[in-house]
């Protein structure tokens, strides 16, 4: 059972302008929605992160919106960069429980130069 | 430098043969967890620890063994039962009481 879908599957942005992915969870025990990006080859790392008390997070050009009562949060990437190129995982986890991070299926991102 | 080292890079396994990965952490993390990652999907969970010498099937434990005798090491068996073991496998770690999850760098695992 899919708990965290994501969308779009991939994304072509050119450069300079906004990547915007979303996600959508079902389990409301969720209480932390980080945001893994993953180069060819590598590790996912962390990107940045969110607590559902807040709507908002920015962190230089990479903003989470986050819905609570929709159960949905988005990460937006302004100015994309050709460095920005990568594959996007969101993911949601609960403090109650360290069995897993629940992983969207990824976005697989490409921004034209 | 504190991190994760998963070894080998590459794995090129024959069929019916066992392999082990490797996953080491000097973050001094309670939980560790290992992840397998085919072409164009997510993450899914194979085995998770949360305690030295105690471990919890994932999604897709079937095919696979772990130990975790030690708090920094927790490798991976891929027995000859994984019916389609390549893959990219990618380990982790992570404080119980903390949210953070550190990836290593992973392991391209190809039946040969």
């Amino acid at each position: 059972q899919q708990q965290v879908k994501q969308s779009p599957q991939s994304l072509i942005v050119q450069k300079g302008g906004i990547s915007i992915i979303n996600c959508a969870y079902e389990n409301t025990a969720f209480d932390y929605f980080p945001w893994y990006q993953q180069f060819p080859g590598k590790g996912p790392a962390l990107l940045i992160a969110i607590r559902p008390d807040v709507s908002e997070k920015k962190e230089g050009r990479f903003t989470i919106s986050f819905n609570k009562s929709a159960k949905q949060f988005s990460l937006h990437i302004m100015d994309s960069q050709p460095g920005d190129s990568a594959t996007y995982f969101c993911a949601a986890f609960s403090s109650g429980s360290a069995r897993q991070l629940t992983f969207g299926s990824g976005t697989q991102l490409t921004v034209l130069p | 430098d504190g991190g994760i080292t998963q070894s080998p890079k590459y794995l090129f396994r024959k069929e019916g043969q066992n392999v082990t990965l490797s996953c080491e952490q000097n973050l001094n993390h309670d939980a560790m967890y290992w992840y397998r990652q085919d072409p164009g999907q997510g993450l899914r969970l194979i085995y998770y620890s949360q305690i030295v010498n105690d471990f919890q099937k994932g999604d897709i434990a079937e095919g696979y063994s772990v130990s975790r005798e030690k708090k920094e090491s927790f490798p991976l068996t891929v027995t000859s039962a994984q019916k389609n073991p390549t893959a990219f496998y990618l380990c982790a770690s992570k404080m119980t009481v903390n949210t953070e999850a550190f990836f290593g760098q992973g392991t391209r695992l190809t039946v040969v």
